[in-house]
């Protein structure tokens, strides 16, 4: 069974503390890992997908990373506005079905 | 453009009440889906629609009713609900159900269930 685990559960930062979200999956024949941001009450917002192992992307002052266990999100220089959950979730290799991690509780204090 | 419209934003309904919940995308892509998500809970996977057809079906019970009156549109009927189901129910889309494509998601209906 596919699994998606996501660490730590909620991490608080000071505004400019860089730090990483990590994403573990368990998935045979992996397709696809996808990062989300989500606000609270509001739908997710899609950050990045990666493909293959060794790939990185970047938006601003995030970049994530994927390994053939893990994925990590990097937030370089945080502000308050990146508080937010971020989930991450993973595409095995048939269909749409995503696996969605747990998610991490984002709060970054100015 | 990656926008995927829901309505209405919230939505009260008593346990005899039937109502539906809409979601509209423009983006030309012939998957939709719905999920339903509890607080502080990742989405979880309702139905799927691919080419207007149901494709996956995550044992749903038959109070939650979907339809796909065409590749923009897509309706979720409620009848009969329980204080359960109370919950954030989230639509998104991507371009085909089959490839890696990127699921996009609504800003969700916030619905409770008296």
């Amino acid at each position: 069974e596919d699994q998606v685990t996501q660490s730590p559960e909620a991490l608080r930062l000071q505004e400019g503390e860089s730090s990483s979200l990590n994403c573990s999956y368990t998935v045979s024949g992996l397709r696809g890992l996808f990062w989300y941001r989500q606000d609270p009450g509001k739908g997710p917002e899609f950050l990045f997908t990666l493909y293959s192992a060794g790939e990185e992307k970047e938006k601003e002052r995030l970049k994530a990373t994927l390994t053939k266990k893990e994925s990590f999100l990097h937030i370089t220089a945080p502000k308050p506005e990146d508080s937010a959950t971020y989930l991450c979730a993973a595409l095995g290799p048939s269909g749409s079905r995503l696996t969605f991690g747990e998610g991490t509780q984002l709060t970054v204090n100015p | 453009d990656t926008e995927v419209t829901q309505t209405p934003k919230h939505l009260v309904m008593g346990m005899t009440n039937k109502k539906s919940l809409k979601c509209e995308q423009h983006m030309g892509h012939r998957a939709m889906y719905w999920y339903k998500q509890k607080a502080k809970k990742p989405p979880e996977l309702m139905f799927v629609y691919s080419y207007e057809k149901l494709s996956i079906n995550e044992s749903v019970p038959s109070r939650f009713s979907p339809e796909c009156p065409n590749s923009s549109l897509l309706n979720l009927h409620l009848h009969a609900l329980q204080p359960e189901d109370s919950a954030l129910y989230l639509c998104a889309s991507s371009q085909e159900e089959t490839r890696t494509d990127t699921q996009y998601f609504g800003p969700g209906t916030r619905l409770t269930v008296l």
